[in-house]
């Protein structure tokens, strides 16, 4: 079956301007995971949802980063006035609910130059 | 915030030969969970591991869920070419349920 994917695979975009990355779970599973990882590090949480909400955001770095299910199924992490620092690859996860197997999709290369 | 030491960060290893890696936390963790993965993707389940103690083995791959909870390990026997990557640990604490914590990986290398 279909694994996590994300779109686009690539961003490369210009200091202050806005980014949408969309992910797009494995069906069936109800809770989604946004992670960002640097070059050279492990995964970093910020956000994961619940069918439609958003049961822990705890990571999002700043109000800058917001995201959105709005059906339970595709995500929207949206980042505002992007920073130099904001380049990273993001990484979206899904699961079942109740399991802590999370499965990965390929990633998003954000560049913001 | 939260912390998993992994080591080593790195590995140059002989085809053939077995390779260890482990995770430790200054915290409890009731899930730990290995991942490998190779440059441009994202990472891919390799073992889950949920009660302390719990030896789980995927082919060439076996993983420990330490009696403390506080660590895991990952040892990889008779190692191949295609075991080239980056593995990471990942633990969830139990009163944070969905967010899991890295390590900063273990880049594996082995000469053919």
């Amino acid at each position: 079956g279909a694994g996590v994917s994300q779109t686009p695979s690539n961003k490369v975009t210009e200091k202050g301007k806005y980014v949408e990355l969309r992910c797009d779970p494995i069906s069936g599973h109800t809770a989604l995971y946004w992670y960002r990882q640097s070059l050279g590090q492990g995964p970093e949480f910020l956000i994961y949802f619940q069918g439609t909400g958003a049961a822990d955001d705890s990571g999002l770095p700043n109000d800058r980063f917001f995201a959105v299910r709005p059906e339970g199924s595709v995500s929207t992490l949206k980042i505002q006035r992007t920073e130099r620092g904001d380049s990273a690859v993001y990484l979206c996860a899904s699961s079942l609910m109740g399991r802590n197997e999370q499965f990965f999709g390929p990633g998003t290369r954000l560049t913001v130059l | 915030g939260q912390q998993l030491n992994q080591s080593p960060q790195s590995m140059f290893i002989q085809e053939g030969e077995d390779v260890s890696m482990n995770c430790t936390s200054s915290s409890i963790f009731n899930t730990w969970l290995w991942y490998k993965q190779d440059p441009g993707e994202g990472p891919v389940l390799l073992i889950a591991l949920y009660k302390a103690g719990e030896l789980t083995s995927n082919g060439r791959l076996t993983a420990q869920f330490g009696i403390t909870r506080k660590d895991s390990f990952l040892n990889i026997s008779a190692s191949i070419p295609s075991d080239v990557g980056i593995y990471f640990c990942a633990g969830q604490l139990s009163n944070q349920g969905g967010k899991l914590i890295f390590g900063q990986g273990t880049e594996l290398s082995v000469k053919p």
